[in-house]
């Protein structure tokens, strides 16, 4: 039963473009994270986020915003994208004390 | 940082066959976790195993704490388990390291 929700599904935009990417999980966790998978399929962490606030940011390019408006919401921003953004975007959550990261089915962005 | 190296890098088994997946860890991890991801790209969690032996079903998980070592034993392979396995050792909570992963194939 899928509990982390993400949209789009897919995005294709063009090199200079704005896009935004939503997150939702109903399982009341305090964390959330934003990973990237790149084409090779490597799974690297971008942002953590517990309770609205900002943990973790990776040494992602600045034109990548996180925003979040209450702990179960955690957005993506970027601005300008470039080819190198394409990549398979995955959101995750945690609870407090929990072992285990739930996954959302991922965007997918295709940057031409 | 910490560096996650995973072997093999892929693995082809016939249906009914055993599979031994390593994980080695750079740093000390508080947790572990070791997740699946289906061809179509769903991620799910498996098991979570900071130290000792672990068991779910036909997954086996024993980590090596001092030693910054994990592996996951998956016995009577099914085609079902082709996909790729991910190690993913924490240093926090909230940053949590995967390695490449070990890619599956299960042939009927």
């Amino acid at each position: 039963e899928t509990a982390v929700f993400q949209t789009p599904n897919y995005h294709v935009t063009q090199v200079g473009n704005e896009v935004s990417f939503n997150c939702k999980q109903t399982l009341g966790h305090d964390t959330m994270y934003w990973y990237k998978q790149d084409s090779k399929k490597l799974l690297k962490i971008m942002f953590s986020y517990n309770n609205k606030q900002l943990i973790v940011n990776e040494t992602v390019p600045r034109r990548f915003s996180p925003q979040s408006s209450d702990k179960a919401h955690l957005n993506l921003r970027i601005k300008s994208v470039e080819p190198e953004d394409s990549a398979v975007y995955l959101c995750a959550s945690r609870g407090q004390g929990q072992d285990t990261q739930y996954f959302g089915p991922g965007t997918r962005l295709l940057v031409l | 940082g910490q560096q996650v190296q995973q072997s093999p890098a892929s693995l082809v088994l016939q249906e009914g066959e055993n599979a031994e997946l390593q994980c080695n860890f750079s740093s000390t991890a508080t947790q572990l976790q070791w997740f699946y991801q289906s061809p179509g790209g769903s991620l799910v969690s498996l098991l979570s195993n900071p130290s000792g032996t672990k068991h779910t079903g036909r997954l086996t998980s024993t980590t090596v704490t001092k030693e910054r070592r994990s592996s996951l034993h998956i016995s009577s392979s099914q085609t079902t388990d082709s996909g790729t396995y991910l190690c993913a050792p924490d240093t926090n909570a909230y940053k949590v390291i995967f390695g490449k992963g070990t890619h599956l194939h299960v042939l009927p």
